[in-house]
């Protein structure tokens, strides 16, 4: 059973499309967090929630919108897809009384 | 603000060799530490952790200890293998509201046979 899932795990689509990325964990985790990695594996935080509520939200154009509908599930919905949101989107989830997170296995979104 | 620095990649390694891949933080208040793995075409895996000052974190033979006096996290492996080849990210999370986990850049590790 996987901790952490994500779908897809591989996603090509064009410019101006909307498109969804869809995170479930099974650890009973209060947070969850989605992440992007550049090309140079930089990763950089886009959005926390806790308990469905949003925590973080880091200078993410607003194209971007997650959303909770329980604490399970973070999924992350983006708009109008640019060539510069090509990236690998992680989304991970962690026990706030506990210390490390857990990460899904990516989504590799590719924009032609 | 909070941040981790760690050495830059790609190191390039022979098999057997002894590793060290440097990092160091600046936090305000008492942050845990992490290193995270990453093989190529995965996800991020805990490689392993420490919570308080002198803590020492071991897995698979990698081991980094928790220096608050230097602010450091410094990742180390007495031989490696070729199978280590992957990126390392060292991490912190400070106990506050929002939570951040802060990620170095990454170092890539070639191990060569």
């Amino acid at each position: 059973d996987t901790a952490v899932s994500q779908t897809p795990k591989y996603l090509v689509t064009q410019m101006g499309n909307d498109k969804s990325i869809k995170c479930e964990q099974n650890l009973g985790h209060d947070t969850m967090y989605w992440y992007k990695q550049d090309s140079k594996k930089f990763l950089k935080i886009m959005f926390s929630y806790n308990n469905k509520e949003l925590i973080i939200n880091e200078t993410v154009p607003n194209r971007f919108s997650p959303k909770s509908p329980d604490k399970a599930h973070l999924n992350l919905h983006i708009n109008s897809l640019e060539l510069g949101d090509s990236a690998v989107y992680f989304c991970a989830s962690r026990d706030r009384a506990g210390t490390e997170a857990f990460f899904g296995q990516g989504t590799r979104l590719t924009v032609v | 603000g909070n941040s981790v620095t760690q050495m830059e990649g790609p190191v390039t390694l022979s098999e057997e060799a002894f590793l060290t891949i440097n990092c160091t933080y600046t936090a305000t208040g008492y942050p845990s530490l992490f290193w995270y793995v990453q093989y190529p075409g995965e996800g991020l895996q805990l490689l392993l952790k420490a919570t308080k000052a002198d803590d020492k974190g071991s897995n698979k033979g990698f081991e980094a200890t928790y220096r608050k006096e230097t602010t450091s996290f410094h990742l180390e492996k007495g031989s490696v293998q070729v199978s280590d080849s992957a990126v390392y990210f060292c991490a912190l999370i400070l106990m506050n509201r929002d939570d951040k986990i802060i990620f170095g850049k990454g170092t890539r590790l070639h191990i060569l046979p």
